[in-house]
């Protein structure tokens, strides 16, 4: 096992901007989910991919998309970036979509200026 | 529309003395419900869970209590460490795969 590992660990955008964020899921481990965890909050689930196909959506907009590959990585999508996405953005993976053993990256600080 | 809720943003306590952290949620179809623990610059991990057939489960220094009538959870550490300060996190599931957390409650432990 190698853990849940996400690049870049901080990262700064412009208002308006498009940002990739990426997640390398623990070997094994066909489901990734994403998470938006503003300052002094607790995570927000923005979606969940289970085999390659998005399985599961919270409250976010469609600006916010994401991408899983056969090979246990993923990327999370936010287009048109706000001052408001600025949170740090953790992924977590697990062997199917019904474990609860959730194992959680660092995450990406992302800041929009 | 906070649906799972940590009303004490931090705690403190001196080490040896028990640590109680509380969570509250407002869905009673929610049926388990999980503990993070968070450090600064790590992501949250994986601390004690509860199913709602259960009203107790213990893991060594920890205990999770759950009271259904109340929607409320807590969690007991028992006796506190230095190294048990960190943010700690409730989170209940409604679906499979969505994590719903609560605030977080920063929990300070004293030498």
């Amino acid at each position: 096992e190698t853990g849940v590992t996400q690049s870049p660990t901080h990262l700064i955008k412009t208002r308006g901007q498009q940002v990739t964020l990426r997640c390398s899921s623990q070997s094994g481990h066909n489901t990734v989910s994403w998470y938006q965890q503003a300052l002094g909050q607790g995570p927000q689930f923005i979606f969940q991919y289970y085999r390659e196909e998005e399985n599961g959506r919270g409250n976010f907009p469609p600006r916010f998309s994401g991408l899983q590959f056969p090979n246990y990585s993923s990327e999370l999508n936010v287009n048109a970036l706000e001052l408001d996405d600025s949170a740090l953005y953790l992924c977590a993976s697990s062997y199917d979509r019904v474990n609860y053993g959730y194992t959680f990256g660092s995450g990406t600080r992302l800041t929009v200026v | 529309d906070q649906q799972v809720k940590q009303n004490s943003p931090s705690l403190s306590v001196q080490e040896g003395r028990i640590s109680i952290l509380n969570c509250d949620y407002t869905n009673s179809m929610f049926d388990y419900f999980l503990w993070y623990k968070k450090y600064p610059a790590e992501g949250p991990t994986f601390l004690i869970s509860i199913s709602s057939i259960k009203d107790k489960n213990e893991d060594g220094r920890f205990t999770v209590f759950l009271n259904k009538s109340a929607k409320h959870l807590s969690l007991h550490i028992v006796p506190s460490q230095p190294g048990d300060s960190a943010v700690y996190f409730c989170a209940a599931i409604p679906s499979p795969g969505k994590l719903i957390f609560g605030q977080g409650t920063t929990l300070q432990v004293k030498p």
